[in-house]
């Protein structure tokens, strides 16, 4: 596609529940990121695939966080047992990735978002 | 670890100039971006400095001083489509390899007439 695309939009659960937040990154992009976006806060890294490579979870604020991305495209962002505090936009962005280092290669384009909110 | 600095408001006037700094504290350095986010909207690419010195693309220049752990976003000829937030943003090198972005707060920028 065009660009990076994330669903649903906007989520809306009860505290408890699991969510599925899901991104499809630019064709061809190898690195995908999550992050969450906090209201008055930056952006915090969640977690970050780059091909094959095992992923860098070190930003997951605990273990109820996941995430997997099939086929090297399409990845989930899961959480489970959400608690208020989970509430955030959780944003996605790819990279290419490549080897072949330029300007472009190198910089993260960003999905609309998913704005989760736990009752 | 990174730490980035900037400021939370500002406020313009349309036709002015203003400038946003960052300041940053990094334990590895490869570059430092500006992204422009309009409410409710996603972070878009502004700008990418990894040398000192200024890079300008039309109404947008940014600055880096490296020894000094400082950027600047300057934005000229301001128009009210402008108002929105500026997020400066450090890439790690770590070993890791993953070009990490740590993203600074963000400085709302208003525009008024």
């Amino acid at each position: 596609g065009a660009g990076v695309s994330q669903s649903p939009s906007n989520k809306v659960t009860e505290k408890g529940k699991d969510v599925e937040l899901r991104c499809d990154p630019i064709s061809g992009h190898t690195a995908l990121y999550w992050y969450r976006q906090s209201l008055g806060q930056g952006l915090e890294f969640l977690i970050y695939f780059q091909g094959n490579s095992a992923p860098d979870k070190s930003g997951l604020p605990s273990d109820r966080f996941s995430a997997e991305r099939t086929g090297g495209s399409v990845s989930t962002l899961t959480i489970q047992r959400t608690q208020q505090e989970d509430s955030a936009v959780y944003l996605c962005a790819s990279r290419y990735g490549g080897l072949e280092v330029t300007l472009s290669t190198d910089t993260q384009y960003f999905g609309p978002g998913t704005r989760l909110t736990v009752l | 670890g990174q730490n980035i600095d900037q400021p939370t408001e500002m406020t313009a006037t349309e036709g002015a100039i203003v400038q946003i700094n960052c300041t940053y504290q990094t334990s590895g350095f490869n570059g430092l971006f500006w992204y422009q986010q309009h409410a409710g909207e996603a972070p878009t690419f502004l700008s990418y400095n990894v040398l000192d010195g200024l890079e300008e693309k039309g109404r947008f220049s940014s600055f880096l001083s490296r020894s000094k752990g400082y950027s600047y976003l300057l934005l000229k000829e301001l128009q009210m489509k402008d108002s929105a937030s500026y997020l400066c943003a450090v890439r790690d090198n770590s070993g890791a390899g993953s070009y990490q972005l740590t993203f600074g707060k963000g400085t709302k920028l208003s525009v008024i007439p």
